[in-house]
């Protein structure tokens, strides 16, 4: 089945402790992109990336790192989380990150820093 | 830069009304427009999209758009809705100009009730 995985699912965490969220896909899509999405304000990018080693900032990539070693995963960073970074968090991809093209989502990891 | 506004954030209907959740877009070039749909506790996933050609754009599980250049618009609708419908739809922009990320609005509950 083509899918977007995502792990953990759910992450309680507290401040300044580093952790990392795995992402995942089978579809053999070169681009892939990290969203966070909060109440009211809808998704927001964080940091994509067009292939292997190439990643590029998206809108809100303050406090996040990402990395590109293998085209099936895109792992996103936190090195040092903080409360405002409690939020939902998707990894999507799709085929070349043509702008027609549909992306893919995986389930979401809800992150808590306390 | 493209941008995308959803005025309402809540949108309540009985079941078997009809439905019409708006969205206006901005941009300076041409653009593709999608409708995602977010059913609670799970990511999202492509309800339809507007590429070029007809206007009146189908989706899955009988929601359909429509296309309006003139009045930048790009409504989702659905004539008789289930409550299984309810969930949070997010309409999104990227530009038709090779590789462009896509922006969300902030999305638009829908809450279907009997």
């Amino acid at each position: 089945e083509a899918q977007v995985t995502q792990n953990p699912r759910y992450l309680i965490t507290v401040t300044g402790k580093k952790l990392t969220v795995t992402c995942s896909q089978n579809m053999n899509h070169e681009y892939m992109s990290w969203y966070r999405q909060d109440p009211g304000l809808g998704l927001r990018q964080i940091y994509y990336s067009m292939n292997v080693e190439v990643t590029d900032k998206g809108d809100v990539p303050e406090g996040y790192k990402v990395s590109r070693k293998e085209k099936r995963n895109f792992p996103l960073i936190l090195e040092s989380p903080s409360p405002n970074q409690t939020s939902l968090y998707f990894c999507a991809s799709s085929l070349s990150g043509l702008g027609f093209e549909t992306q893919y989502f995986g389930p979401g990891t809800r992150l808590l820093v306390l | 830069a493209q941008s995308v506004t959803q005025l309402d954030s809540q949108v309540p209907v009985f079941e078997e009304a009809p439905v019409e959740l708006r969205c206006n877009y901005s941009s300076s070039v041409s653009v593709y427009l999608f409708w995602y749909v977010q059913y609670p506790n799970q990511g999202l996933q492509l309800l339809l999209k507007y590429l070029s050609g007809s206007t009146l754009v189908k989706g899955i599980n009988g929601f359909e758009a429509e296309f309006n250049k003139s009045q930048t618009s790009f409504h989702l609708r659905k004539p008789s809705v289930h409550i299984s419908d309810t969930a949070e739809y997010f309409c999104a922009v990227s530009e038709d100009s090779g590789y462009s990320t896509l922006t969300f609005g902030k999305g638009t509950m829908l809450l279907v009730s009997p």
